[in-house]
């Protein structure tokens, strides 16, 4: 069975911009959960899908957004971005079930200049 | 707060040496616990897990114990490879927060020497 995939691999944006991310998660799973990871604060939890609706959703700016589409694929997007917003930006997938396992996919690498 | 507490590192150890990383946590309940692996330029492998208190997760030779009574998951290996040099991170989810958000520890970076 595949696992998860994000795409793409490496970002490269400037302050202001935005950016769409993508993960496909494992077939079968219905949740999508968004961290970032950056060296000063580790790995954060931005928000969760379920059947397309958001969960659970961490302590981030407004800035940052998501959706889950039918086919239970999510995006993640971030407008205005600022430097700070640099991270490795990573993707798990699960079934849905509570405290069920997390599959994580390779991350998105964003750099912002 | 849920949270998670793991020993600094980095760890150094040679090869074929006894490996300890200490992990405590805070939670409401009975949370799940996890023990995650990066690789450099890689994404979290699920390394191990327990549900419940007393249960012993395994995998490739790591182990850990949820004890209960000490809210710690101290990951073990009896004999370290090069190949194990990556940042570990304990993991718990909570039974109170719907769906899945993980809390981590700030990881563990092991270095294994030939």
């Amino acid at each position: 069975k595949a696992g998860v995939t994000q795409t793409p691999r490496y970002l490269i944006k400037t302050r202001g911009q935005q950016v769409t991310l993508s993960c496909s998660p494992i077939s079968g799973h219905r949740s999508v959960s968004w961290y970032q990871q950056t060296p000063g604060q580790g790995l954060q939890f931005l928000f969760e899908y379920f059947s397309e609706t958001q969960r659970n959703k961490g302590n981030f700016p407004g800035r940052f957004s998501g959706r889950q589409f039918s086919n239970s694929r999510s995006e993640m997007n971030v407008s205005t971005l600022e430097l700070g917003d640099s991270a490795l930006y990573l993707c798990a997938s699960s079934l849905g079930l509570l405290q069920d396992t997390q599959y994580f996919g390779p991350g998105t690498r964003l750099t912002v200049l | 707060g849920d949270s998670v507490t793991q020993m600094e590192g980095p760890v150094t150890l040679s090869e074929e040496a006894f490996l300890t990383i200490n992990c405590t946590y805070t939670a409401t309940g009975y949370p799940s616990l996890f023990w995650y692996v990066q690789y450099p330029g890689e994404g979290l492998q699920l390394l191990l897990k327990a549900t419940k208190a007393d249960d012993k997760g395994s995998n490739k030779g790591f182990e850990a114990t949820y004890r209960k009574e000490t809210t710690s998951f101290h990951l073990e290996k009896g004999s370290v490879q090069v190949s194990d040099s990556a940042v570990y991170f304990c993991a718990l989810t909570s039974p109170y927060n719907q769906g899945g958000k993980l809390i981590f520890g700030q990881g563990t970076e092991l270095s294994v020497k030939p």
